[in-house]
């Protein structure tokens, strides 16, 4: 299938910094890439999803300017979490889909996630 | 909200099939039924999907009910490394609509 890679898979950071989170589709295009995020023991949850060369669009309760979403070429999406604090930590995880048209397309695949940890 | 029901847990012996159910009595005609699984700290991993007809890849088979209200993932030899969270999903094959992912079946397979 194909291959989304998504970078740093870990990070820990200091209360109060920036993080990006980067995901690229190695072998497709991807109009369309989402962001989830999973707390412990719990279901991914979609928090936005962003389509190319315009503004994301985020679910009810996700902070766009918390959450900034760039999705500037078919092959990369960024997520930066702005200001992080302690109850950010969570796995975040990027995903994209192949828009291939054809019998058994339209599929979505996921990046390896992002653990981040705010101290 | 999702539109599956699986059951919370199973299991199931190495080198045996694994059959995992979910229900979806809603599911409407343009929508397909999705299986991904994540395995632990790990992304979603796409398994297969179907409409009607039964379908088959190199991981696993995938039977939908006629009605098309219910459908089984079967893993055919279960392994240790297929212990994992297995995710039914329902969805419009085109057009933008996310995945929208419920809790899903802790599958553990016991040696």
């Amino acid at each position: 299938g194909a291959v989304v890679s998504q970078h740093p898979s870990r990070v820990i950071c200091k209360s109060g910094t920036s993080v990006k989170i980067e995901c690229r589709s190695l072998d497709f295009q991807a109009t369309t890439m989402f962001w989830y995020r999973q707390f412990p023991k719990q279901s991914l949850m979609l928090m936005a999803t962003s389509n190319e060369g315009s503004k994301a669009t985020y679910e009810q309760g996700v902070e766009k300017d918390k959450f900034l979403i760039n999705h500037a070429s078919l092959t990369l999406s960024t997520l930066t979490v702005t200001s992080a604090h302690p109850e950010d930590s969570s796995f975040y995880i990027c995903s994209a889909r192949d828009r291939t048209v054809g019998d058994a397309k339209n599929i979505q695949y996921f990046g390896a996630g992002t653990r981040l940890s705010v101290l | 909200d999702a539109k599956t029901t699986q059951p919370p847990s199973m299991d199931c012996a190495e080198g045996r099939a694994a059959n995992l159910p979910c229900n979806h009595s809603t599911i409407s005609g343009n929508e397909y039924v999705y299986w991904y699984r994540q395995i632990h700290s790990q992304g979603p991993q796409y398994i297969i999907h179907g409409l009607k007809n039964n379908e088959t890849n190199e991981m696993a088979s995938l039977i939908i009910t006629e009605d098309r209200k219910s459908s089984t993932l079967i893993l055919p030899h279960a392994t240790l490394r297929d212990t994992a969270v297995y995710y039914c999903i329902v969805r419009p094959r085109t057009g933008n609509t996310p995945l929208v992912f419920g809790k899903g079946t802790r599958l553990s397979v016991i040696a």
